[in-house]
């Protein structure tokens, strides 16, 4: 079936505003990643879903920070009151399992004003 | 924590030479490992990872791999650039007593010469 799939593909947003990144993650896939990449540097882990246990939040920056995953489908990263320092891309990922090949989206690109 | 450390931001070479792009991890246990691939305007690929077994790992577009566990690292080469090899390559590590989290190095843009 189609890949992974993100949207927005592209989001600007004033200081202080809330964002919504979504991800459609690779039907069947039970295992998805957020990361985020700021210009210039790696992936930095934020989040991992797997299954229906209890996500894997330990490398979200902030409390402004949460995300959700609908059983083993859709899942959103929210941004609460964003900063200026929250600028980068937001990727997202699906896999068959915990540490199988994981799977891309093309990425939300976001800029906060 | 783990680290990744790709050596050289930025990698030059000529179309027909050998591409070597370098990849050390921190951990004393050793990791699984992975390179994707970012070509412009898309989303990461798999390129290659080694888990267990043989320590030459080959992957799509003739890359392959060598885990060293004695210099902790996961150099990627082929053995001859083409043009359409330019991209930015990223190295990645996750922990085999958890799986959950990955680790990328901060990436490696190639660019091929004609």
């Amino acid at each position: 079936g189609a890949g992974v799939s993100q949207s927005p593909s592209n989001k600007v947003t004033e200081k202080g505003k809330d964002v919504e990144l979504r991800c459609d993650p690779i039907s069947g896939h039970t295992a998805l990643y957020w990361y985020r990449q700021r210009l210039g540097q790696g992936l930095e882990f934020l989040i991992y879903f797997q299954g229906n246990s209890a996500p894997d939040k330990s490398g979200l920056p902030s409390d402004r920070f949460s995300a959700e995953r609908t059983g083993e489908s859709v899942s959103t990263l929210t941004i609460q009151r964003t900063q200026q320092e929250d600028s980068a891309v937001y990727l997202c990922a699906s896999g068959a399992g915990a540490g199988e090949t994981q799977y891309f989206g093309p990425g939300t690109r976001l800029l906060v004003l | 924590a783990q680290s990744v450390t790709q050596l050289g931001s930025h990698v030059s070479v000529s179309e027909g030479a050998l591409v070597l792009l370098r990849c050390n991890y921190s951990s004393s246990v050793p990791p699984y490992l992975f390179w994707y691939v970012q070509y412009p305007n898309q989303g990461l690929q798999l390129l290659l990872k080694y888990t267990t077994g043989a320590t030459l790992v080959k992957g799509i577009n003739g890359f392959e791999a060598e885990f060293k566990k004695s210099e902790t690292s996961f150099h990627l080469t082929k053995p001859s650039a083409h043009m359409s090899d330019a991209a930015e390559y990223f190295c990645a590590v996750s922990e085999r007593s958890n799986f959950n989290k990955f680790y990328f190095g901060s990436g490696t843009k190639l660019n091929v010469k004609p």
